[in-house]
Parts: structure tokens; sequence; C-alpha cells
């Protein structure tokens, strides 16, 4: 079974500190996703990445920064937190190419920023 | 534009009754539609998608999804509902002519709550 492994499930920051949320996955997948989820605005895309260093901005990239060294990890930064990034973080992972693939998700983070 | 809605925020439906998740879509060209499920306090988890082929797609514990193009729906059912489902259900869908574009678009979520 695909397994992604996120750094924290619970993480309690102040505002202006950088934050850093790890991903790891262990099924060798190029894509790699970090998405926000808040009650009634549903999955939306921070930053994604197709492969090693390589990244794209989803939806929603103001405020953060992605870091793609290795393969199996994919790392979120928030550069100075601020209250509107208290949020559900989940990470997601999937094959190749292959547009049809599925991703997996992380048990997610969930970031209070105070 | 490619979109996905889910138009019931909340389902309600008793243990035993046959359960429906509503989903449309919009895209340009056939879609590959995806339905995931996200328990209390959990990731989301992937149930089933269609990609082509037989309309009627079968799917993780016990839940199924008809694609019908003309309707441009992908509904969500399971013939006989438990507590355990209760759940929220995401819809989501990619557009086969966005070019090299990996992003899925998501669906705002159905909360499905099953009483006994």
């Amino acid at each position: 079974d695909v397994k992604v492994t996120q750094s924290s499930r619970y993480l309690v920051k102040r505002t202006g500190e950088k934050v850093f949320l790890e991903c790891v996955q262990d099924m060798d997948h190029e894509n790699m996703f970090w998405y926000r989820q808040d009650p009634g605005l549903g999955l939306r895309l921070i930053y994604f990445s197709y492969d090693v260093k390589m990244k794209e901005k989803g939806d929603i990239p103001e405020g953060y920064s992605v870091s793609r060294e290795k393969k199996e990890r994919f790392s979120l930064i928030l550069e100075s937190a601020s209250t509107n990034q208290t949020s559900m973080y989940l990470c997601a992972s999937s094959l190749g190419q292959v547009y049809t693939d599925t991703q997996y998700f992380g048990p997610g983070t969930r970031l209070t920023v105070l | 534009a490619q979109s996905v809605a889910q138009p019931e925020d909340q389902v309600n439906v008793a243990e035993g009754n046959p359960l429906t998740v509503k989903c449309t879509y919009s895209v340009s060209g056939n879609p590959y539609l995806f339905w995931y499920v996200q328990y209390p306090n959990r990731g989301l988890q992937f149930l089933l998608k269609y990609i082509t082929g037989d309309n009627l797609v079968k799917g993780s514990y016990g839940f199924e999804a008809e694609f019908n193009k003309s309707q441009t729906s992908f509904h969500l059912k399971k013939p006989s509902a438990l507590v355990s489902d209760s759940a929220l259900y995401f819809c989501a869908v990619r557009d086969p002519n966005a070019g090299n574009n990996r992003k899925l678009i998501w669906g705002l979520g159905t909360s499905l709550a099953v009483n006994p």
C-alpha cells in the first residue's frame, strides 16, 4: 500500500514564525501536491511538483513556498505565518505522467497560527 | 472553465436505506472522474474512478458510481447505508484536454450522516 506521511498531526505557531510542513511518500511517485482544506471551501491546491526540484503554483500559492530536493519528500514552507493560514494541510502523491492516476493522501496537519 | 458541483452540503439517510451523493461536472472533453471519502480526523481516501468503459464503476466499501454523459453527472451510490459510512465525500474531475496538467478540480464536499 502507498503510504504518505506528514511530519505533524497538530501544530501551533505564532504570527510571523517560519513554518515547515514535511511530507514523505514511500512509493516512488513522481507527483506530489499540497492542499489546504477549509470548511465550506473544499480542497484548494497550493503547489504541486512533478519531479525533483520542479514545482508549479496551484490556485492559492501566495504566502507559501515549497521544496523538493528528493523524490520522496515535499516540503511546504510558510515564510511568515499569519492567522489566515490557520487550516488543515493535506499532502498527496500520484504515480507518474498518466493523468488517470489516483492521488494518495496523508493524514493531514492541522495548523493553528496564533 | 472546468468545474465540479456537489449540490448538497449534507445528506441524511437512515441505516439500511440506499444512499446517493450527487456530483455534476463541466469539462470540455471526456472527463476523468473520482470520488474520495474523508472520515473524521483522517486524510482523504480514494473510493473509485471513471476513466473509460462501463458507465457503472464499482469501488471500495460497497460504493458504486454511474457516469452519465448526457446529464454530466457522476453520482455516488450504495444500496444499503451503514452508520460507519458517515463521512465527508468529495467528487473530483480532470479534463484530459487540459494538456500537461496534473491538477484535479475538486467539489466542495458533501457531508453524509447515516442515522441508526
